[in-house]
């Protein structure tokens, strides 16, 4: 059981590339997130979904696009990258946004560090 | 208003010390409040959670302490262990549960020994 599989790992850009910043998960949650982590500052939600073809904008959606054509598959696109958007990115599931005992939370990917110069 | 804040950003504690780490809120409709702990290159996990029915909550050397007057809760790590070095986020989820949950800035723990 994978749980939640981010790839890569790791990724330099140059201002003004794009990529896409993959996220899978294999436990049929229906709800997904994309979080972004810069030192001090928590973390930031960018966009999250509720479920295959639905989407909406988090606290920090600007320079971020998303996709939900499948239950498991959450990407995160970064279109015209700029040096701001150098941070630790976390994909997360959930069954809901709230999950109490014994549904244990979020589960969280390992994170995509991106640079971009 | 849909804040969480957190205090201290960093904390250093002595082997088998006590950690305390402190998180308030604003708004009343807040009723779930999760703590999660994030290990160096690894994503945050759920750690341990509390609504605000009960004024404190433990599990094993963890414990949330919770004062719904004073809109705060916080978090204590008893006996505190190298192995507990890690970054811990307090968060929480107004009772609609409509929302994703909001995450405090979270506090960087170290245990010397």
């Amino acid at each position: 059981n994978a749980g939640v599989t981010q790839t890569p790992k790791f990724r330099i850009l140059k201002i003004g590339q794009s990529m896409t910043l993959q996220c899978t998960q294999d436990m049929n949650h229906n709800y997904m997130y994309w979080y972004r982590q810069d030192p001090g500052m928590g973390l930031k939600l960018i966009y999250y979904s509720v479920g295959a073809g639905i989407t909406d904008k988090g606290e920090v959606p600007n320079g971020y696009n998303v996709s939900r054509s499948t239950t498991e598959d959450f990407p995160l696109r970064l279109e015209l990258a700029a040096p701001s958007q150098t941070s630790v990115y976390f994909c997360a599931s959930s069954y809901r946004f709230r999950t109490e005992a014994p549904i244990r939370g979020y589960t969280f990917g390992s994170g995509t560090r991106l640079t971009v110069v | 208003q849909q804040q969480v804040k957190q205090s201290p950003q960093s904390l250093i504690v002595q082997k088998g010390g006590i950690s305390i780490i402190n998180c308030a809120y604003e708004n009343t409709a807040f009723d779930y409040f999760p703590w999660y702990q994030q290990f160096p290159g690894k994503g945050p996990a759920l750690l341990i959670a509390i609504r605000p029915d009960v004024s404190e909550k433990k599990e094993g050397r963890f414990t949330i302490s919770f004062n719904k007057s004073a809109k705060q809760f916080s978090l204590h790590i008893m006996d505190s262990q190298p192995g507990d070095s890690a970054t811990y986020f307090c968060a929480a989820s107004p009772d609609s549960g409509n929302t994703p949950l909001v995450f405090g800035k979270g506090t960087r723990l170290s245990v010397i020994a």
